[in-house]
């Protein structure tokens, strides 16, 4: 089955840095997300991308944080001046655009401020 | 904005014994997912539900699609081990996000 795929897999950071996460999603996709999980709780969603624009963001989602796709494969999440209480597991995920809504998730990118 | 709950948080059985988790939306969905995240894994998706009271089986699990769109529910018939994990719904509404229930966390001892 096609995966997506997320680098690095753990991230530690002091806090105030800037950290870039990296996903490539499977290559036919056209909707790309980044989700949050906190330990122990739910799957929180941060933003979806499409047609090279954001197509909807959360409350969490504000000027700390910018995904881009800068070459067609790539999908990236930049977390500007990171905070403690950004630590969390970061999910990427992707889907074909289709009639299905199943989407298909990245093994995640844990990061740890510190 | 949307919130999609789950009861209950934390279920506990014996193999063999059933499980049902259930799920309720604030607003209509247009569509509603199940996944399953094994402790320390990422979401992997079961099913997809898209029509008014629909109910589809996979094997030991059935789910069901309430007839108002807003609710949905997933049964664990006969638990084995294999199924300890956390069983998320996700709902699309108007937009194209899911989101996520709140969680049901299975475990099952022999």
């Amino acid at each position: 089955e096609p995966e997506v795929t997320q680098t690095p897999s753990h991230q530690v950071t002091q806090m105030g840095q800037e950290v870039i996460l990296r996903c490539v999603p499977i290559s036919n996709h056209l909707y790309f997300y980044w989700y949050r999980q906190i330990l122990g709780q739910k799957v929180e969603f941060l933003v979806s991308f499409y047609n090279n624009e954001i197509s909807e963001k959360s409350e969490i989602f504000d000027d700390q944080f910018s995904v881009e796709r800068p070459d067609g494969s790539n999908f990236t999440l930049k977390i500007r001046s990171t905070k403690l209480e950004d630590s969390a597991m970061y999910f990427c995920a992707s889907r074909t655009g289709q009639q299905s809504m199943r989407a298909f998730f990245g093994q995640g990118t844990r990061l740890t401020v510190v | 904005g949307q919130q999609v709950m789950q009861i209950p948080q934390y279920q506990h059985v014996q193999e063999g014994e059933d499980f049902t988790t259930y799920c309720n939306s604030s607003t209509t969905l247009s569509n509603i997912q199940w996944y399953k995240q094994r402790p320390g894994g990422h979401p992997v998706f079961l099913i997809q539900l898209v029509k008014s009271g629909e109910v589809k089986k996979q094997k030991r699990l059935t789910f069901q699609f309430g007839e108002a769109k807003k609710n949905s529910s997933l049964h664990i018939t006969a638990t084995q081990t294999t199924d300890v994990g956390t069983y998320f719904c996700a709902g699309t509404g108007t937009a194209s996000k899911l989101t996520f229930g709140t969680g049901t966390r299975l475990q099952v001892t022999l």
